[in-house]
């Protein structure tokens, strides 16, 4: 089955710009959504088909997906960004979706 | 406004059964699959399977074949998940998510509920 790997935490400073990673064989040919996950609360798509997204998600999310690596960016990130974040695609063989083991974000 | 509404907070002894349900409004019922997703506690997200309310078409992934149920009542724009023999390893929280035909992703996702298995 398609395995979907995601580093388990990453941290930034207020302000600044957070990238989480996504990586899978061949990534690139798939569509990859995005999901933020706050703490005790269901989650929300941000962005989807690599680099939409929908409507009411700030700017400051956008997404990008190249060859073995799909990335979220989040600029001039908020306290309230502190989530765990999900990338997930469509496997197509199977039918089945497929989330990576999720990114915490810690706003420092 | 679309809703997701799922049914409340469960506590089970391992061995009975279950059924969990998940209430749509705001959009057609049938014009959009609901899929299941499990989380257990402190962990990720994981596919359960999909249901097709047009005809009741079901697909799941492997590691829940044969322990759930997904179902459907068009009548009343109702999803449900069920088991009929509960273990403690079933202790999660369950959600609903909305994916359109031609979509590959959830755009609504109901508010969850926690299942909880103990003897």
């Amino acid at each position: 089955s398609y395995v979907l790997t995601q580093p388990p935490s990453v941290s930034v400073a207020p302000g600044q710009t957070a990238s989480i990673t996504c990586g899978g064989d061949h990534i690139g040919s798939k569509n990859v959504h995005w999901y933020q996950q706050r703490p005790g609360q269901a989650p929300v798509l941000v962005v989807f088909d690599d680099s939409d997204r929908p409507s009411g998600i700030p700017e400051r999310f956008s997404g990008s997906n190249f060859v073995d690596t799909a990335t979220l960016t989040i600029n001039r990130v908020e306290a309230g960004d502190e989530a765990a974040y999900y990338c997930q695609v469509w496997d197509a063989h199977s039918d089945h979706w497929v989330f990576g083991g999720g990114t915490k974000l810690t706003v420092l | 406004e679309v809703h997701l509404v799922q049914s409340g907070a469960e506590v089970k002894k391992p061995g009975e059964s279950l059924r969990i349900s998940c209430k749509a409004s705001g959009y057609s019922f049938t014009s959009h699959w609901i899929s299941w997703v499990r989380q257990m506690p402190g962990k990720g997200l994981e596919w359960m399977g999909k249901i097709d309310p047009r005809d009741s078409y079901t697909n799941y992934s492997p590691s829940f074949q044969g322990h759930v149920t997904i179902s459907a009542d068009k009548s009343i724009s109702t999803a449900y998940l069920q088991w009929s023999s509960l273990r403690a390893s079933d202790t999660a929280i369950y959600y609903c998510a909305r994916r359109e035909y031609n979509k590959n992703y959830g755009d609504n996702w109901g508010q969850g509920t926690l299942v909880t298995v103990s003897s």
